[in-house]
């Protein structure tokens, strides 16, 4: 069975500071992705940062990097000098080639201090 | 440029009542799903479906129907709502492997 494990319900962080988001996974799939999303509080959700099970290099999208450890099944979203604007909720999401199905964890609640 | 568009917003209803979440898409996307957040469990999946005419259920789709006759469009049917069904819910579509593209969303509340 798949899973995703987010065991950080919250975090704080400094502005302009670095802060990483834990991610686990569960899957007997070769092929997956990862994925990882922000939902501000409007409440819609924000495509932030793919990882292919394949990729042999950390993804990285500006801000967002993702350190994937396959030998762990983690894939960590990591978010550089933080802003104000980075308070949000934060999804890991995973989808296997072999059901195609996207499942996500229970996602952690991001407070930039200014 | 629509993306995934859900309607309605916002819906209440009162226990035992039936009513439709719809959800279009004009990417032409393959897969489809549906989703419902409560606080504290993240997104959960309730029906997905892979093409028209191809549904399968996810973590929790008891009390929910769906049906996709059309690539486009891929809606959530309650048949008799209940309290427990209080929830956001998000139609998401993408191409196999790819990104899911969410709707805004629709904010259900059963009384």
């Amino acid at each position: 069975a798949q899973k995703i494990t987010q065991t950080q319900p919250g975090m704080f962080v400094q502005e302009k500071e670095a802060v990483t988001l834990d991610c686990t996974y569960d899957t007997s799939d070769q092929s997956y992705g990862l994925f990882w999303y922000k939902q501000p509080s409007s409440g819609e959700m924000i495509f932030l940062i793919y990882q292919g099970s394949y990729d042999e290099q950390n993804a990285t999208e500006g801000r967002y990097s993702l350190n994937f450890q396959k030998a762990r099944k983690s894939a960590n979203l990591v978010i550089s000098a933080s802003q104000l604007g980075d308070s949000a909720m934060y999804f890991c999401a995973m989808g296997t080639s072999g059901t195609y199905k996207y499942i996500f964890g229970t996602g952690t609640r991001l407070k930039v201090l200014a | 440029n629509a993306g995934v568009t859900q309607t309605p917003k916002f819906q209440v209803l009162k226990t035992g009542q039936s009513m439709t979440l719809q959800c279009a898409q004009d990417m032409n996307h393959e897969y489809m799903s549906w989703y419902r957040q409560d606080p504290g469990m993240g997104l959960r999946l309730i029906h997905y479906s892979v093409g028209a005419g191809i549904t399968d259920q996810g973590e929790v789709p008891n009390g929910y129907n769906v049906s996709r006759s059309t690539t486009e469009d891929f809606p959530l049917r309650l048949l008799s709502a209940a309290p427990s069904q209080t929830s956001v819910y998000f139609c998401a579509s993408s191409r196999r492997g790819s990104p899911l593209h969410f709707g805004n969303g629709t904010r259900l509340t059963v009384t």
